[in-house]
């Protein structure tokens, strides 16, 4: 099992700045998943984290926007650039899932973009 | 492209009810169907991974079936109680992410 925290928890954010969520898993992990969910949406994936190479973004999502560094096997950021309103959502990193082994989730940093 | 749907969005129910959380997806070549339960705050938790070989698999109270033919699984929660109340999610993994329905919240009444 992996226990994850996330930073902050929560923000409110003026249009057009940029926002950085920390995610800590207490152990090593191979694999980082950030997600995000819209207000009444279903989680979607953002992009996979791997130590050591470029995150790769789902289609939808592109590094500009959503830059993310993963410098060790237990950290990752994911950051929210130029925000505007429709960034308001719950963002959550999870790491694990193999095919036997469910994933763990962070409890999610709750973004108001105003 | 993967789907999941989920059925009702929204239901509530008196304390000690049975009750029945609907999934479906629509490719059926996924490695395993998870149920979690997400409360407000405290991110997710996962209840049930069901891999794709298995029909069920059971804890507690919750029971989670899963017919990969035909894309179906069901949330059976018995004795339902208020502390049940939260949001259910179905999500297949199909690579090495997740892929997740709307959820189900449920809410039970003492």
């Amino acid at each position: 099992s992996a226990v994850i925290s996330q930073k902050p928890s929560r923000d409110i954010c003026q249009r057009g700045t940029s926002l950085t969520i920390q995610c800590q898993v207490d152990s090593q992990v191979t694999m980082m998943f950030w997600y995000r969910q819209q207000p009444g949406q279903s989680l979607t994936l953002i992009a996979t984290a791997n130590q050591g190479s470029e995150a790769t973004y789902e289609s939808g999502f592109v590094i500009d926007k959503f830059p993310i560094s993963r410098p060790n096997l237990t950290f990752s950021t994911l950051t929210v650039s130029n925000m505007s309103p429709e960034d308001s959502s719950i963002y959550l990193c999870s790491t694990g899932g193999t095919y036997t082994d469910t994933q763990y989730f962070g409890p999610g940093t709750r973004l108001t973009v105003l | 492209k993967q789907e999941v749907t989920q059925i009702p969005a929204a239901l509530s129910v008196p304390e000690g009810e049975n009750l029945v959380l609907n999934c479906s997806f629509t490719d059926s070549a996924i490695y395993n169907l998870q149920w979690f339960r997400q409360d407000p705050g405290k991110g997710l938790t996962s209840l049930l991974l069901i891999q794709s070989s298995q029909r069920e698999q059971t804890s507690g109270r919750l029971n989670a079936s899963l017919d990969k033919s035909s894309g179906r699984s069901t949330l059976y929660i018995a004795a339902s109680q208020p502390g049940d109340s939260a949001t259910y999610l179905c999500a297949v993994e199909a690579g090495t992410a997740l892929i997740f329905g709307k959820g189900t919240t449920l809410s039970v009444s003492s």
